[in-house]
């Protein structure tokens, strides 16, 4: 079975600092990988796509590589702002969506 | 664009009733829409796909006779748990999928709705 591995639950940052958080997944590489932001109790919202022949993706503050061959996605925040703390998904795209456990992210002012 | 409402947020209900969650695409046709349910501090875990028209495709694990879809529009989706007992007790979360074309799978959630059976 698909496994995804977010390589923490949990990452402290001060304000102004890269954040950056890994997604490292098994078996089967997906055409598109997916990052999303779920804040505590609400649904998840769509961040960033990243197709499997793109090896960078930028959308403002926000930075996505995938390396096939290492099997794994890195999600950069810079800048990082106390609004940016949340948790972060990644989810791969196989047909249906493989949603890791996210890593909660904590930026301090 | 491409707002899904989820309802309601929260519910309370005792042991041995149903429960009925609805979702609806606000601004957008979702000829599919997908059921999660998630535990604390764990992945979403896909129980179902709901397409418009026909029946529900379950993942393994997952009893279709507990948990109903019904994808009666376009636009609206809903899920009943019946029968819950407090191990069904979770957060349960609806998408819908919004096809972009070869970008098919960027999925647009619902708030979440909150189950707590006693």
């Amino acid at each position: 079975s698909q496994k995804i591995e977010q390589n923490s639950e949990a990452l402290n940052i001060q304000e102004g600092k890269t954040a950056t958080l890994t997604c490292n997944y098994t078996n089967y590489s997906p055409a598109y990988l997916q990052w999303y932001r779920q804040d505590p109790g609400r649904g998840p919202v769509f961040l960033l796509l990243i197709r499997e022949n793109e090896k960078e993706k930028r959308k403002e503050r926000l930075k996505v590589t995938f390396d096939t061959t290492l099997k794994q996605s890195l999600f950069h925040i810079t800048a990082s702002q106390p609004a940016d703390s949340a948790t972060y998904l990644c989810a791969l795209d196989l047909g249906r969506l493989y949603f890791g456990r996210g890593t909660q992210l904590t930026v301090w002012p | 664009g491409a707002v899904v409402s989820q309802h309601p947020s929260w519910v309370i209900c005792k042991s041995g009733t149903s429960v009925k969650i609805e979702c609806r695409s606000l601004d957008f046709q979702a000829t599919t829409m997908f059921w999660y349910r998630q535990f604390p501090k764990q992945s979403l875990m896909l129980m179902a796909t709901s397409n418009e028209g026909s029946k529900a495709t379950y993942e393994q694990g997952v009893e279709k006779d507990k948990f109903l879809i019904n994808h009666a529009s376009l636009t609206l989706s809903t899920l009943t748990v019946t029968s819950a007992h407090p191990e069904d007790s979770s957060f349960y979360i609806c998408s819908a999928a919004l096809d972009r074309g070869k970008a098919k799978n960027i999925q647009y959630f619902g708030a979440g709705t909150r189950l707590s059976v006693l």
